[in-house]
């Protein structure tokens, strides 16, 4: 199986602030990558598919980059929302998904 | 909108089973992948199998091999992971979640739409 590392695994950020996440697969995946954004007692959201394409009613402050082994999401302007666990996800080596461990991004 | 609805709670016995049903649409049922994921308390996301139900196929995790089985109903469009020989450490809330699928293999997709989660609880 692919083994997705994500760091650090917590990100302490003050509202208004640049936070920057990181994905590692163990192998290449292409750009076939998607980030998940979780808050407590809530199913996970799609944030970012494609590596960098945001899912439906994203705000533009998300985005994502990265191709083959290394990923990043950014969050550009921290928001009172956006404190919440989030999470990389590979869907290329059909038919097993794995994700990360999680990186949550708290209040500093 | 999509909506994926899960049935209710469950507490069950170590070494039961416990069969968990997530409703989808028509529309989803005839063109898309329903996948598992499971979250232990306190713990990440993990990706236990799939079923495509206009075709009837299932894949598993190697890790659950043996010991889960996702199916669907398409006259209802309810899809089911079923979860046996349970033990404390299956504690966890399970998701269902939709997943678009390629038939032509090209193409993979991410869990777009998830089910609002089913607590299971194996406690003797």
């Amino acid at each position: 199986d692919i083994v997705m590392t994500q760091s650090p695994a917590t990100l302490s950020v003050s509202p208004g602030e640049r936070a920057t996440l990181s994905c590692r697969a163990s192998q290449s995946i292409s750009s076939n990558l998607a980030w998940y954004q979780q808050k407590p007692g809530q199913a996970p959201r799609l944030l970012i598919y494609g590596a960098s394409t945001r899912a439906t009613g994203i705000p533009a402050r998300f985005s994502g980059s990265g191709s083959g082994t290394e990923f990043t999401l950014t969050i550009s302007s921290l928001q009172s929302e956006d404190f919440a666990v989030y999470y990389c996800q590979q869907y290329n080596n059909w038919p097993t998904w794995t994700f990360g461990q999680g990186t949550k991004v708290d209040i500093k | 909108q999509v909506q994926l609805v899960q049935s209710g709670a469950e507490v069950k016995k170590p070494g039961s089973s416990v069969k968990v049903s997530c409703k989808a649409s028509r529309g989803t049922f005839s063109t898309f992948a329903i996948s598992w994921v499971r979250q232990a308390p306190g713990q990440g996301l993990e990706w236990m199998g799939r079923i495509i139900p206009f075709l009837g196929v299932a894949d598993y995790a190697q890790k659950f091999q043996g010991r889960v089985t996702v199916n669907a109903d398409k006259s209802t469009t309810t899809a089911y992971m079923e979860l046996s020989s349970l033990r404390s450490e299956d504690t966890a809330v399970y998701y269902c979640a939709r997943e678009g699928y390629d038939s032509s293999g090209y193409q993979s997709f991410p869990l777009d739409s998830w089910g609002q989660g089913t607590l299971v609880t194996v406690s003797s």
